[in-house]
């Protein structure tokens, strides 16, 4: 049962462009997302996140979105660069009974940013 | 400060063998989480610790199964191996004091049944 939804596997942009990826989720008990990059032979590094009591979050050159009542959100990269190049995996947390330890993860979309 | 960090790196076992796994939170991170990720697939819950204690656990048999020591590090061990428990194992750790959700990834121990 995927209660958070990638729906695109891939993605290609230009340098200097923005890169827009978007993510799904069911359980409307979320309540904390978060954005993930994750480089091949590496780990998952934390990006960005942003509580359902808020609709935007900036950091730098990344910002997220959240529609809690299409229960979407974007995270939206300006400009894009090369670097960005990665996977980057939307994380939801929250719901009842739910640990603070527990995120529930999408499958990934990959970013390829080309010169 | 040194990040999470797990070992081995990389690990090949036979079908049916056992294997433990092992994960050090960053300096100060009581809370450890454990990930199983599938080629293709996002990181899937498998266990959540704090103070030595089971918190959460995923939908995974009970063939799989953690503990975390007074220095809050913790194993992950998986009896019976199987091919579908080949994946990438994530360990994660966060500050248990706070209300955040952020946790913090090792780079992973890559499992290989054969």
């Amino acid at each position: 049962d995927q209660q958070v939804k990638q729906n695109s596997p891939s993605l290609s942009v230009q340098e200097g462009r923005i890169s827009i990826l978007n993510c799904d989720y069911t359980n409307s008990m979320f309540d904390y997302f978060l954005w993930y990059k994750k480089y091949p032979a590496e780990g998952p590094t934390f990006l960005i996140s942003i509580s359902s009591i808020k609709d935007k979050n900036e950091d730098g050159r990344f910002t997220v979105f959240l529609n809690k009542s299409a229960k979407h959100l974007s995270l939206h990269i300006v400009p894009s660069q090369p670097g960005d190049s990665a996977v980057y995996f939307c994380a939801a947390a929250g719901g009842r009974g739910s640990t603070l330890g527990r995120l529930y993860f999408g499958r990934g979309t990959q970013l390829t940013v080309w010169p | 400060d040194a990040g999470v960090t797990q070992s081995p790196t990389h690990l090949i076992k036979t079908r049916g063998q056992h294997v433990t796994l092992r994960c050090s939170p960053i300096s100060g991170h009581k809370s450890v989480s454990w990930y199983q990720q599938v080629l293709g697939q996002g990181p899937q819950f498998i266990f959540q610790y704090y103070e030595k204690e089971e918190r959460g656990r995923g939908n995974f048999p009970d063939r799989f199964s953690a503990r975390q020591f007074p220095n809050y590090s913790s194993e992950l061990n998986v009896n019976a191996l199987l091919l579908g428990d080949s994946a990438l194992y994530l360990c994660a750790s966060r500050l248990q004091e706070t209300r955040s959700y952020e946790q913090y990834f090792g780079p992973g121990t890559r499992l290989t049944v054969t």
